[in-house]
Protein backbone atom coordinates (compact mmCIF):
# COMPACT_ATOMS: atom_id res chain seq x y z
CA UNK A 1 0.00 0.00 0.00
CA UNK A 2 1.33 3.18 -0.80
CA UNK A 3 2.19 5.45 1.80
CA UNK A 4 3.35 8.91 3.35
CA UNK A 5 4.84 9.06 6.99
CA UNK A 6 6.23 12.73 7.83
CA UNK A 7 7.76 14.54 10.64
CA UNK A 8 8.09 15.69 12.92
CA UNK A 9 4.40 16.47 13.28
CA UNK A 10 5.49 19.84 14.76
CA UNK A 11 8.85 22.08 14.75
CA UNK A 12 9.44 25.11 16.87
CA UNK A 13 13.17 27.09 15.40
CA UNK A 14 14.39 30.28 16.92
CA UNK A 15 14.64 32.90 13.89
CA UNK A 16 18.26 31.75 11.94
CA UNK A 17 17.96 28.46 12.94
CA UNK A 18 17.96 25.93 10.34
CA UNK A 19 16.91 22.40 10.35
CA UNK A 20 14.59 19.71 7.93
CA UNK A 21 11.62 17.94 7.58
CA UNK A 22 11.30 14.40 6.59
CA UNK A 23 8.86 12.81 4.05
CA UNK A 24 9.48 9.07 4.31
CA UNK A 25 7.04 7.19 1.66
CA UNK A 26 6.64 3.81 0.25
CA UNK A 27 4.91 3.84 -3.41
CA UNK A 28 4.67 1.24 -5.83
CA UNK A 29 6.64 3.44 -8.87
CA UNK A 30 7.11 6.70 -8.02
CA UNK A 31 5.80 9.39 -10.07
CA UNK A 32 6.47 12.24 -8.48
CA UNK A 33 7.20 13.77 -4.71
CA UNK A 34 5.53 17.13 -4.25
CA UNK A 35 5.69 19.63 -1.09
CA UNK A 36 3.83 22.12 -0.62
CA UNK A 37 3.09 25.06 2.06
CA UNK A 38 -0.40 25.94 3.66
CA UNK A 39 -1.18 28.37 5.86
CA UNK A 40 -4.53 28.49 7.90
CA UNK A 41 -7.16 28.90 6.13
CA UNK A 42 -5.76 28.56 3.08
CA UNK A 43 -5.17 26.26 0.02
CA UNK A 44 -2.02 24.41 -0.07
CA UNK A 45 0.75 26.41 -2.10
CA UNK A 46 2.82 25.04 -4.07
CA UNK A 47 6.79 24.53 -3.58
CA UNK A 48 8.51 21.41 -5.57
CA UNK A 49 7.85 18.29 -7.04
CA UNK A 50 10.97 15.73 -7.46
CA UNK A 51 10.79 13.04 -9.93
CA UNK A 52 13.79 10.76 -9.11
CA UNK A 53 16.83 10.20 -6.26
CA UNK A 54 19.59 12.35 -6.43
CA UNK A 55 17.22 15.05 -7.51
CA UNK A 56 17.25 18.68 -5.56
CA UNK A 57 15.59 21.35 -6.10
CA UNK A 58 15.87 25.33 -4.46
CA UNK A 59 13.75 28.14 -3.40
CA UNK A 60 14.70 30.77 -1.55
CA UNK A 61 15.42 29.21 1.93
CA UNK A 62 14.19 25.92 0.82
CA UNK A 63 16.23 22.85 -0.36
CA UNK A 64 14.50 19.70 -1.25
CA UNK A 65 16.46 16.55 -2.10
CA UNK A 66 15.17 13.04 -2.60
CA UNK A 67 16.16 9.25 -2.07
CA UNK A 68 14.30 6.34 -3.17
CA UNK A 69 12.69 5.95 0.52
CA UNK A 70 12.70 9.88 1.67
CA UNK A 71 12.46 13.50 0.77
CA UNK A 72 14.40 16.26 3.13
CA UNK A 73 13.07 19.76 3.15
CA UNK A 74 15.77 21.73 4.52
CA UNK A 75 15.19 25.13 5.81
CA UNK A 76 18.26 27.51 5.80
CA UNK A 77 18.13 30.38 8.55
CA UNK A 78 14.28 30.24 8.68
CA UNK A 79 12.36 33.38 9.22
CA UNK A 80 8.59 34.00 11.20
CA UNK A 81 7.05 34.43 7.86
CA UNK A 82 8.06 30.70 7.19
CA UNK A 83 5.78 29.09 9.57
CA UNK A 84 3.17 27.24 7.95
CA UNK A 85 2.68 23.85 7.93
CA UNK A 86 4.44 21.41 5.44
CA UNK A 87 2.86 19.18 3.26
CA UNK A 88 4.60 16.24 1.15
CA UNK A 89 2.66 13.85 -1.33
CA UNK A 90 3.61 11.27 -3.48
CA UNK A 91 2.39 9.93 -6.85
CA UNK A 92 2.45 6.50 -8.13
CA UNK A 93 3.07 5.42 -11.85
CA UNK A 94 -0.69 3.67 -12.01
CA UNK A 95 -2.64 7.28 -11.05
CA UNK A 96 -3.27 10.74 -11.25
CA UNK A 97 -3.79 10.83 -7.46
CA UNK A 98 -1.86 12.18 -4.69
CA UNK A 99 -1.09 10.60 -1.53
CA UNK A 100 -0.39 12.91 1.29
CA UNK A 101 1.19 12.92 4.67
CA UNK A 102 -0.43 14.51 7.69
CA UNK A 103 1.66 17.54 7.68
CA UNK A 104 4.57 19.15 9.46
CA UNK A 105 3.60 22.03 11.29
CA UNK A 106 6.25 24.96 11.88
CA UNK A 107 6.63 27.86 13.60
CA UNK A 108 9.60 29.85 13.29
CA UNK A 109 10.33 32.49 16.52
CA UNK A 110 11.83 35.93 16.31
CA UNK B 1 3.87 28.12 -10.60
CA UNK B 2 0.40 27.80 -12.65
CA UNK B 3 -3.17 29.19 -11.13
CA UNK B 4 -6.02 27.44 -9.59
CA UNK B 5 -8.94 30.01 -8.94
CA UNK B 6 -11.41 28.43 -6.73
CA UNK B 7 -14.42 30.24 -5.72
CA UNK B 8 -16.39 31.28 -3.56
CA UNK B 9 -13.57 31.38 -0.67
CA UNK B 10 -16.44 31.38 1.81
CA UNK B 11 -20.32 30.58 1.83
CA UNK B 12 -22.88 30.46 3.89
CA UNK B 13 -26.07 28.25 3.53
CA UNK B 14 -29.05 27.11 5.36
CA UNK B 15 -29.33 23.24 6.25
CA UNK B 16 -31.33 21.85 2.76
CA UNK B 17 -30.05 23.96 0.27
CA UNK B 18 -27.41 23.14 -2.67
CA UNK B 19 -23.99 24.96 -2.90
CA UNK B 20 -21.74 24.84 -5.72
CA UNK B 21 -18.39 25.50 -5.66
CA UNK B 22 -15.99 26.47 -8.57
CA UNK B 23 -12.55 25.67 -9.75
CA UNK B 24 -10.63 27.27 -12.73
CA UNK B 25 -7.25 26.63 -13.95
CA UNK B 26 -6.63 30.41 -14.99
CA UNK B 27 -3.35 29.50 -17.41
CA UNK B 28 -3.45 25.73 -18.06
CA UNK B 29 -5.48 23.40 -18.95
CA UNK B 30 -6.45 20.26 -16.52
CA UNK B 31 -7.97 17.08 -17.91
CA UNK B 32 -7.80 15.67 -14.46
CA UNK B 33 -9.04 17.92 -11.66
CA UNK B 34 -9.17 16.49 -7.73
CA UNK B 35 -11.78 17.79 -4.86
CA UNK B 36 -10.38 17.47 -0.90
CA UNK B 37 -12.04 18.16 2.20
CA UNK B 38 -9.71 19.23 5.00
CA UNK B 39 -10.70 19.17 8.88
CA UNK B 40 -9.09 21.42 11.29
CA UNK B 41 -5.78 20.56 11.66
CA UNK B 42 -5.75 17.23 9.80
CA UNK B 43 -4.29 16.86 5.88
CA UNK B 44 -6.36 16.77 2.86
CA UNK B 45 -9.09 13.98 2.54
CA UNK B 46 -9.23 12.84 -1.53
CA UNK B 47 -12.87 13.11 -2.12
CA UNK B 48 -13.01 12.47 -5.90
CA UNK B 49 -11.37 12.57 -9.11
CA UNK B 50 -12.77 14.99 -11.71
CA UNK B 51 -11.77 13.86 -15.40
CA UNK B 52 -12.84 16.21 -18.36
CA UNK B 53 -15.41 14.89 -20.27
CA UNK B 54 -16.05 11.85 -18.27
CA UNK B 55 -18.15 10.58 -14.86
CA UNK B 56 -15.72 11.61 -11.81
CA UNK B 57 -14.48 8.60 -9.49
CA UNK B 58 -15.31 9.64 -5.97
CA UNK B 59 -13.21 7.88 -3.07
CA UNK B 60 -14.91 5.28 -0.81
CA UNK B 61 -17.27 6.22 1.89
CA UNK B 62 -18.17 10.05 -0.58
CA UNK B 63 -21.82 10.10 -0.89
CA UNK B 64 -21.80 10.75 -5.15
CA UNK B 65 -25.54 12.16 -4.59
CA UNK B 66 -24.59 14.80 -2.25
CA UNK B 67 -21.36 15.33 -3.87
CA UNK B 68 -21.92 16.26 -7.52
CA UNK B 69 -18.89 17.21 -9.47
CA UNK B 70 -19.15 18.51 -13.15
CA UNK B 71 -16.13 18.99 -15.07
CA UNK B 72 -17.44 20.35 -18.21
CA UNK B 73 -14.24 21.54 -19.48
CA UNK B 74 -10.97 21.58 -19.73
CA UNK B 75 -10.15 24.48 -17.21
CA UNK B 76 -13.47 24.41 -15.16
CA UNK B 77 -14.57 21.69 -12.65
CA UNK B 78 -17.47 22.24 -9.97
CA UNK B 79 -18.57 20.91 -6.85
CA UNK B 80 -22.15 20.91 -5.77
CA UNK B 81 -23.05 20.49 -2.22
CA UNK B 82 -26.69 18.86 -2.40
CA UNK B 83 -29.27 19.06 0.53
CA UNK B 84 -26.48 20.46 2.69
CA UNK B 85 -26.56 20.20 6.44
CA UNK B 86 -24.57 21.08 9.30
CA UNK B 87 -22.44 17.63 9.15
CA UNK B 88 -20.87 19.11 5.46
CA UNK B 89 -19.69 22.17 6.96
CA UNK B 90 -15.87 22.15 6.28
CA UNK B 91 -13.00 23.22 4.03
CA UNK B 92 -12.72 22.37 0.97
CA UNK B 93 -10.65 22.68 -1.72
CA UNK B 94 -10.09 22.14 -5.41
CA UNK B 95 -6.89 20.66 -6.97
CA UNK B 96 -6.05 21.25 -11.16
CA UNK B 97 -3.09 18.86 -12.76
CA UNK B 98 -1.31 19.93 -15.09
CA UNK B 99 0.53 17.77 -17.19
CA UNK B 100 4.35 18.40 -18.22
CA UNK B 101 6.17 16.36 -20.87
CA UNK B 102 7.87 12.69 -20.00
CA UNK B 103 4.22 11.82 -18.49
CA UNK B 104 5.31 14.01 -15.42
CA UNK B 105 2.45 16.51 -13.51
CA UNK B 106 2.30 19.15 -11.34
CA UNK B 107 -0.73 19.87 -9.17
CA UNK B 108 -2.00 23.15 -8.12
CA UNK B 109 -4.39 24.26 -5.34
CA UNK B 110 -7.24 26.53 -5.17
CA UNK B 111 -7.58 28.69 -2.22
CA UNK B 112 -10.17 27.10 -0.56
CA UNK B 113 -13.99 27.47 0.10
CA UNK B 114 -15.25 27.34 4.02
CA UNK B 115 -18.63 26.31 3.75
CA UNK B 116 -20.83 26.75 7.03
CA UNK B 117 -24.16 25.21 6.83
CA UNK B 118 -26.85 26.79 9.12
Amino acid sequence: EDQVTQSPEALRLQEGESSSLNCSYTVSGLRGLFWYRQDPGKGPEFLFTLYSAGEEKEKERLKATLTKKESFLHITAPKPEDSATYLCAVQAYNTDKLIFGTGTRLQVFP
Amino acid sequence: GAVVSQHPSWVICKSGTSVKIECRSLDFQATTMFWYRQFPKQSLMLMATSNEGSKATYEQGVEKDKFLINHASLTLSTLTVTSAHPEDSSFYICSAMENRDRGRTEAFFGQGTRLTVV
